[in-house]
């Protein structure tokens, strides 16, 4: 069965750190990938996302992410955190077929960003 | 010019009630989503309508219906609310295809007494 396994439920790093969010992929194919992020009371917000091509893709607000295919990993990182860049970050995967886009999310990661 | 609106934010209802939560996309998507996060954020699917055609139907209680009126709008009618109904719902909408993205409205905290 395809899942998604984000291992840190929570992380906290001072503003102008950097950040690094794992993501690990269970899938018989390289599925369509995607970041994405939920502040407060809001709904979610796409950062970026990996269909082919290029492993190392960019997003919004500094984001990037790297595809791994070895590794079944799609990890997102930042060179420099934010105060505002705190919020739950989900990782999720697409099946390639079906026409349709059933996303499949992990747990998610709280980030937390000390001053 | 909110891309995909909810109605109502909030809703706190009784168990055993029946109640609906509105969903109306203005990106002119043809397909649109209903998920339930729950007390732990994790997030899953409950269904899908392409052009008003139910195409994903996840394991979900059959006091859930949705209904498509047209392509701009999903409702999502609960029957008979239990306890474990309480979290929040999240409508979203996309293009056709599995690499479409979806954009997501800001839910709908349902919570049960």
């Amino acid at each position: 069965a395809q899942s998604v396994t984000q291992p840190d439920i929570h992380i906290t790093v001072s503003e102008g750190a950097s950040l690094e969010l794992r993501c690990n992929y269970s899938y018989g194919a390289t599925p369509y990938l995607f970041w994405y992020v939920q502040s407060p009371g809001q709904g979610l917000q796409l950062l970026l996302k990996y269909f082919s091509g290029d492993t190392l893709v960019q997003g919004i607000k500094g984001f990037e992410a790297e595809f791994k295919r070895s590794q079944s990993s799609f990890n997102l990182r930042k060179p420099s955190v934010h105060w505002s860049d705190a919020a739950e970050y989900f990782c999720a995967v697409a099946p390639l077929s079906g026409g349709y886009n059933k996303l499949i999310f992990g747990a998610g990661t709280r980030l937390a960003v000390h001053p | 010019d909110t891309a995909v609106s909810q109605t109502p934010k909030y809703l706190v209802t009784q168990m055993g009630n029946d109640k609906s939560i509105k969903c109306e996309q203005n990106l002119g998507h043809d397909t649109m989503y209903w998920y339930k996060q729950d007390s732990k954020k994790f997030l899953k699917i409950m269904f899908s309508y392409n052009n008003k055609e139910l195409i994903i139907n996840e394991t979900v209680p059959n006091r859930f219906s949705p209904k498509s009126p047209d392509k701009a709008h999903l409702n999502l009618h609960i029957n008979s609310l239990e306890l474990g109904d309480s979290a929040v719902y999240f409508c979203a909408s996309s293009p056709p295809g599995a690499n479409q993205p979806q954009h997501f409205g800001d839910g709908t905290r349902l919570s049960i007494l």
